[in-house]
């Protein structure tokens, strides 16, 4: 099993819809867990941290984490085509300051 | 600006070579990572430090080499006796926040070794 696992994709969602993308890990002892967004050719950008069980809302976006279950996800409201990239969800494990990264989800949002 | 630079953006070398990447960061940040991104892949940590002159080997270490002589800096040497180096190196620092370590990147660096 690996330590963090998400569909790769690609998920394909209309403009101004809900995309919902989804995260699980192995590590029951994970305490911080991060999104990045990668547009292709560049970097990852941090765009949500959760820490705790629950909702954390940011404009568009919403990061939802049930520890319970190992599962961590992210909501983006009123999908723009400029949403379009590939989501890494990343998780702590083994040590606070090290992180493990899922092979990523690739979005397209569809005008 | 803050920020972490990586140079060059693209770098070509013939198998055989050592070559060396530079990350640079004037965040004041005290920990630096370096991954490594194949393609259609997530990102695979090859070294971390968390102070000056210390540093730990990631996943998948073997063929590199790292120094930390000074906080701002993290170099990344890629050696002839790694097998596959062709990659998007990237590298990444982090701080302490109120609740735990967010890490941010540099803007990459494409070697390719022919």
């Amino acid at each position: 099993q690996k330590e963090v696992e998400q569909n790769s994709g690609p998920l394909s969602v209309p403009e101004g819809a809900i995309a919902s993308l989804n995260c699980t890990y192995s590590d029951r002892g994970s305490q911080s867990f991060f999104w990045y967004r990668q547009y292709s050719g560049k970097s990852p950008e941090l765009i949500m941290s959760i820490y705790s069980n629950g909702d954390k809302e940011d404009g568009r976006f919403t990061a939802q984490l049930n520890k319970a279950s190992q599962y961590v996800s992210l909501l983006i409201r009123d999908s723009q085509p400029s949403d379009s990239a590939t989501y890494l969800c990343a998780v702590t494990i083994g040590g606070a300051q090290k992180l493990v990264f899922g092979q990523g989800t690739r979005l397209t949002i569809n005008p | 600006d803050g920020g972490i630079t990586q140079s060059p953006k693209y770098l070509f070398r013939k198998e055989g070579q050592n070559v060396t990447l530079s990350c640079e960061q004037n965040l004041n940040h005290d920990a630096m990572y370096w991954y490594r991104q194949d393609p259609g892949q997530g990102l695979r940590l090859i070294y971390y430090s968390q102070i000056v002159n210390d540093f730990q080997k990631g996943d998948i270490a073997e063929g590199y080499s790292v120094s930390r002589e000074k906080k701002e800096s993290f170099p990344l040497t890629v050696t002839s006796a790694q097998k596959n180096p062709t990659a998007f190196y990237l590298c990444a620092s982090s701080i302490p926040g109120r609740e735990g370590y967010e890490q941010y990147f540099g803007p990459g660096t494409r070697l390719t070794v022919t």
